[in-house]
């Protein structure tokens, strides 16, 4: 099955910094890789997603890039806020609907 | 649009009843999923449902756990004899029917399950 390792397990940016998450998944056929924000007590929220023919990928703040060689995808946020503070997650799906997730990056933005 | 509503949100149980989780998707949306999350982990995929059929199931513990997604109302995990293992956090998530095989993910609040 998929395996998804994302890095770092925590991250600490001051207040307009910019913050990278990434993530390394195993299986070569994954074509989808959603990125989730999760607050406190809340469930997992879609941000940003990037497609396997894609390379990069921006919203606002917030950039996905994929390198399909490499098997590893990477997320930029970019004049972080404190509202930014969350847990993120990085996922990879072989196209089942069986999403594999990481195992989370707990962003601290300080003000 | 109401969001996947997921009900109860907290819920105590002794070792050895049983737990049911229920998760109404987005209207519009056949495709259920649950995952379980425990304290400081990732989500773990359980199970894919569409209406009145199991697609995969492949993350289910073979015994004790169970879902459905009937044609009329919520799906529901069940969770028989429930050990304090099972403490966690159970998200169910929705999406629409399938085109080009691209789809989106949404998740509800999630029931947060202890056994004592």
């Amino acid at each position: 099955g998929e395996n998804v390792e994302q890095h770092p397990s925590t991250l600490s940016v001051q207040e307009g910094d910019s913050a990278v998450i990434k993530c390394t998944y195993s299986d070569s056929a994954s074509n989808y890789f959603p990125w989730y924000k999760q607050e406190l007590g809340k469930g997992p929220q879609l941000i940003i997603d990037i497609r396997s023919n894609v390379g990069e990928k921006k919203d606002q703040r917030i950039a996905v890039t994929l390198n399909k060689t490499a098997k590893h995808f990477s997320l930029h946020i970019t004049e972080t806020q404190p509202e930014d503070s969350a847990v993120y997650f990085c996922a990879a799906d072989l196209g089942y609907q069986k999403v594999t997730f990481g195992t989370g990056t707990k962003l601290q933005v300080i003000p | 649009n109401a969001g996947v509503m997921q009900n109860p949100r907290h819920l105590v149980r002794r070792r050895g009843q049983e737990a049911r989780l229920r998760c109404s998707p987005m209207k519009g949306h056949s495709h259920v999923y649950w995952y379980r999350q425990l304290p400081e982990e990732g989500l773990k995929f359980m199970v894919y449902l569409q209406k009145e059929n199991i697609i995969d199931e492949s993350g289910m513990p073979k015994e004790r756990f169970s879902a459905e997604f009937p044609k009329e109302g919520p799906s529901i995990l069940r969770i028989q004899q429930v050990v304090r293992g099972d403490s966690a956090a159970y998200f169910c998530a929705s999406s629409p029917r399938l085109a080009g095989g691209y789809y989106e993910q949404y998740f509800g609040p999630g029931t947060r399950l202890t056994v004592t």
